[in-house]
């Protein structure tokens, strides 16, 4: 089954402990992207990789890392994360990058709840 | 910068009603136009789109089309179904290199039997 797929699930963690949430798709997407989305505010792109070893800033992404070292993986990092982290999250692909992938459609994950306290 | 609002939610109906949830945007090209849908515990998934002025994207019972003059994308469904319960996010694309969507805040929409 074509997916982009997360983990963990949901996940409660302490101010300033380093985390990595995976996101893996198996469709050979070229473009993938991460979102978070807070109540009332939407989606907010954090980062995003138009292909392998190509990655860049979106909105919002102070405090987070990526890295996208082969075509199917684009790990989201935490070095220090702080409560204002507190949000769910979504990866997501599409089979071009740019405009095209964009008016494709995008295939979510299923989205990761994370706490810091 | 490019922003979408839409109705303040949630809306609540009873089954067979007809649903509009409103959509307005400000861009400063020509985007192309988006909803969302996103049932509980799940991903977003793409429910249909239009890419230029006038066009009317359909899916599943739904319509919107792309307005111009009115800056809006106002989803419609002539008869909704408990199943249909989910949040609604309406998106544009600019069409930059980004590939960045961006999101209006989402409307909950609760169908009761």
């Amino acid at each position: 089954e074509a997916q982009v797929t997360q983990n963990p699930r949901y996940l409660i963690t302490v101010t300033g402990k380093k985390l990595t949430v995976t996101c893996s798709q198996n469709m050979n997407h070229e473009y993938m992207s991460w979102y978070r989305q807070d109540p009332g505010l939407g989606l907010r792109q954090i980062y995003y990789s138009m292909n392998v070893e190509v990655t860049d800033k979106g909105d919002v992404p102070e405090g987070y890392k990526v890295s996208r070292k082969e075509k199917r993986n684009f790990p989201l990092i935490l070095e220090s994360p702080s409560p204002n982290q507190t949000s769910l999250y979504f990866c997501a692909s599409s089979p071009r990058a740019g405009p095209a992938g964009a008016n494709y459609g995008y295939t979510f994950g299923s989205g990761t709840r994370l706490t810091v306290v | 910068g490019d922003s979408v609002t839409q109705m303040e939610g949630p809306v609540t109906l009873s089954e067979e009603a007809f649903l509009t949830i409103n959509c307005t945007y400000t861009a400063t090209g020509y985007p192309s136009l988006f909803w969302y849908v996103q049932y509980p515990g799940e991903g977003l998934q793409l429910l249909l789109k239009a890419t230029k002025a006038d066009d009317k994207g359909s899916n599943k019972g739904f319509e919107a089309t792309y307005r111009k003059e009115t800056t809006s994308f106002h989803l419609e469904k002539g008869s909704v179904q408990v199943s249909d319960s989910a949040v609604y996010f309406c998106a544009l694309s600019d069409g930059s290199n980004t590939g960045k969507l961006i999101f209006g805040q989402g409307t909950t929409l609760q169908v009761k039997p």
